[in-house]
């Protein structure tokens, strides 16, 4: 996986319950991103992260929060707000966000609803 | 509006044979592509970049081919083998999306199925 943990592999939510994904990577990479793929549709950003201590929304935020406290570790919660989280997410990390950075990934989490 | 796409779903070939399969873009300010292979239920792997000042560029078994003028991307893999049943992502490098901030844009995915 690149050297990016992505834990649990699945998960399962209740209504009206937030969860949260963890990401962890050893890269000494300093950006980090999460994506959302569904099934026929392209990976769709959520949120980015160029530094520690900053993150910026991708194009489908609503419903979803981050953190970036440390440099290794960039967790994604799912909302109550979110009200189609059944999908598979994606983390991955690169060097930095400028340009023509290739992203490296982790091995997902299957979020489904109860 | 930029969008990044695939003209097969699902190509199903011979082990053993070439594989050829195709990604058109819309963006013609990008210049960076990638292709990716993801395995289900695993996350997509890096297989092979190119920037737009190439038109070709070749690793082990694969090839990736650039064609700027009809704004179309291939990834070839030579000599097919069943390990290489996955789905495979074209994505391309906006440099429209929050400055200069590195936002690629991912195509649907083609699955390739290979016949032992």
């Amino acid at each position: 996986d690149g050297g990016i943990t992505q834990s649990p592999k699945y998960l399962f939510r209740k209504e009206g319950q937030n969860v949260t994904l963890s990401c962890e990577q050893n890269l000494n990479h300093d950006a980090m991103y999460w994506y959302r793929q569904d099934p026929g549709q392209g990976l769709r950003l959520i949120y980015y992260s160029q530094i520690v201590n900053d993150f910026q929304k991708g194009d489908i935020a609503e419903g979803y929060s981050v953190s970036r406290e440390k440099k290794e570790s960039f967790p994604l919660t799912v909302t109550s707000a979110q009200k189609n989280p059944t999908a598979f997410y994606l983390c991955a990390s690169s060097e930095s966000v400028s340009t023509n950075e290739k992203l490296f990934f982790g091995s997902g989490t299957q979020l489904s609803v109860l | 509006g930029e969008s990044v796409g695939l003209h097969l779903p699902t190509l199903s070939v011979q082990e053993g044979d070439n594989s050829i399969i195709n990604c058109a873009y819309s963006n013609s300010a990008s210049d960076y592509f990638i292709w990716y292979k993801q395995e289900s239920g695993k996350g997509p792997q890096f297989i092979i970049d190119i920037r737009s000042n190439m038109d070709k560029r070749q690793g082990q078994r694969v090839t990736v081919l650039l064609n700027k003028t009809v704004k179309h991307l291939s990834l070839q893999i030579a000599a097919t083998q069943p390990g290489d049943s996955a789905v495979y992502f074209c994505a391309e490098n906006s440099l429209n999306y929050g400055g200069a901030t590195n936002k690629l844009i991912f195509g649907t995915g083609t699955l390739l199925a290979v016949q032992p």
